[in-house]
């Protein structure tokens, strides 16, 4: 079975403040698939990254970063410097290597001031 | 690259008809489509995968006399709802996925379904 557990259901956060969301998941795969998508008003999905379990190193991408903790099951994604274009839902997605599934946590509401 | 189209974007029916959604895959061969379905600030629930030129596997819950799902070419899925009603309103999502990419899924814009 899968899990993929999204605790923070909203952020809301001044512009230029850092939001760092949290993604705790579950599976018995020893090779499996983490993802980040952003869904923004408009409702279509927009991938961030994907991660494989035999790659722990943390990435960071312009303002996003993510870390990826084996030990603890968890991929928790940070926003450094928000800005009000990061106003969005954010999912946390798990996929094992056999199906290719995507289980989603219910999503972190970000919600960013100017 | 990986480029994947819904159609229609949006659509109101009443209960009682059906209606269908196209899944395409416009620049690339798509092996696997899968359908979700998003309610309003939930999370996206995988209803069904599908595998070009054979029957499509539904996640449990989902009744697939309700959704019927074709995915009659390498990159074209249909979804049809079948006698919808105003419980089946939500946001429907597919994604594609083909061979010569890695473990991505590209995802449609969805297409937002009301029925009244």
């Amino acid at each position: 079975a899968q899990k993929v557990t999204q605790a923070q259901t909203e952020i809301s956060v001044v512009e230029k403040e850092d939001v760092t969301l949290d993604c705790v998941y579950e599976t018995r795969d020893t090779t499996y698939y983490l993802f980040w998508y952003k869904q923004p008003p408009s409702g279509e999905l927009v991938f961030l990254i994907r991660r494989n379990s035999f790659d722990e190193q943390n990435e960071i991408s312009g303002r996003y970063s993510w870390n990826f903790q084996k030990s603890t099951s968890s991929f928790n994604f940070t926003i450094t410097a928000s800005q009000v274009v990061d106003s969005a839902v954010y999912f946390c997605a798990l996929s094992e290597a056999n199906d290719y599934k995507l289980s989603f946590g219910a999503g972190t509401t970000v919600t960013v001031r100017a | 690259g990986a480029v994947v189209s819904q159609h229609p974007s949006w659509v109101i029916c009443k209960s009682g008809t059906s209606v269908k959604i196209e899944c395409r895959s416009l620049d690339f061969q798509a092996t696997t489509m899968f359908w979700y379905r998003q309610f309003p600030k939930q999370s996206l629930m995988l209803m069904a995968t599908s595998n070009e030129g054979s029957k499509a596997t539904y996640e449990q819950g989902v009744e697939k006399d309700k959704f019927l799902i074709n995915h009659a070419s390498l990159t074209l899925s249909t979804l049809t709802v079948t006698s919808a009603h105003p419980e089946d309103s939500s946001f429907y999502i597919c994604s594609a996925r083909g061979y010569s990419l890695s473990y991505e899924q590209y995802f449609g814009p969805g297409t937002r379904l009301t029925v009244t």
